[in-house]
């Protein structure tokens, strides 16, 4: 079956625009999780929805960060006013459940840029 | 908090056998994950450990002890597909933290012919 797939694989940007970037998580996982990695790091917590609320977003750097999951399937993820810090591979992940077996699939990412 | 210690780097020759450790500090324990990732490509699960011992899957088997705070994974009969970043990871279960993991920063692992 698919995976979880991310949308851009890439995307270049100028400091102080507005940027979304998109996942699909696997049919049926109520879970999604977004992660952001930079370069020789391990992926970073953001933000994890159970169904279509946001469970917990106490990894958002800032409010300049928000995502939505209005039905509970596919997820966005914005970024208002980039700063050249947020550039990184912004990773999404489903489960099926938030237990702590409950294994996270990971989608390619999306690597940001920003100018 | 949590945090998790690993090397950053490991080289191996094909056909050889790696170790490769993680160290943990949490305030509470619901297990330890091992995942891959190659260059450029999505994390992938390899195996997890809720209780202590030996978990073994194909070449790959990963360790747990508890009472040590530590765990590692073991990769047989290296082949050169194999150099990729291996990352423990622990799930952030405090309180409502949900299932999110805590990554450990990555060891490279190099296999060399």
């Amino acid at each position: 079956g698919a995976g979880v797939s991310q949308t851009p694989s890439n995307k270049v940007t100028e400091k102080g625009k507005y940027v979304e970037l998109r996942c699909d998580p696997i049919s049926g996982h109520t879970a999604l999780y977004w992660y952001r990695q930079s370069l020789g790091q391990g992926p970073e917590f953001l933000i994890y929805f159970q169904g279509t609320g946001a469970a917990d977003d106490s990894g958002l750097p800032n409010d300049r960060f928000f995502a939505v999951r209005p039905e509970g399937s596919v997820s966005t993820l914005k970024i208002q006013r980039t700063e050249r810090g947020d550039s990184a591979v912004y990773l999404c992940a489903s489960a099926r459940g938030t237990s702590g077996t409950d294994t996270q699939y990971f989608g390619p990412g999306t690597r940001l840029t920003v100018l | 908090g949590q945090s998790l210690e690993q090397p950053s780097e490991v080289t191996a020759v094909e056909g050889a056998i790696v170790q490769i450790n993680c160290t943990y500090q949490t305030s509470g324990f619901y297990g330890l994950s091992w995942y891959q990732q190659h260059d450029g490509g999505a994390p992938t699960f390899l195996s997890y450990n809720g209780l202590d011992g030996l978990e073994e899957t194909g070449r790959f088997s990963s360790f747990l002890s508890r009472s040590d705070s530590y765990g590692y994974l073991l990769l047989q009969e290296l082949q050169m597909k194999d150099s990729a970043s291996y990352f423990c990871a622990v799930p952030g279960m405090i309180y409502n933290q949900g299932g999110k993991l805590i990554f450990g920063q990555g060891t490279e692992l190099s296999v060399k012919p």
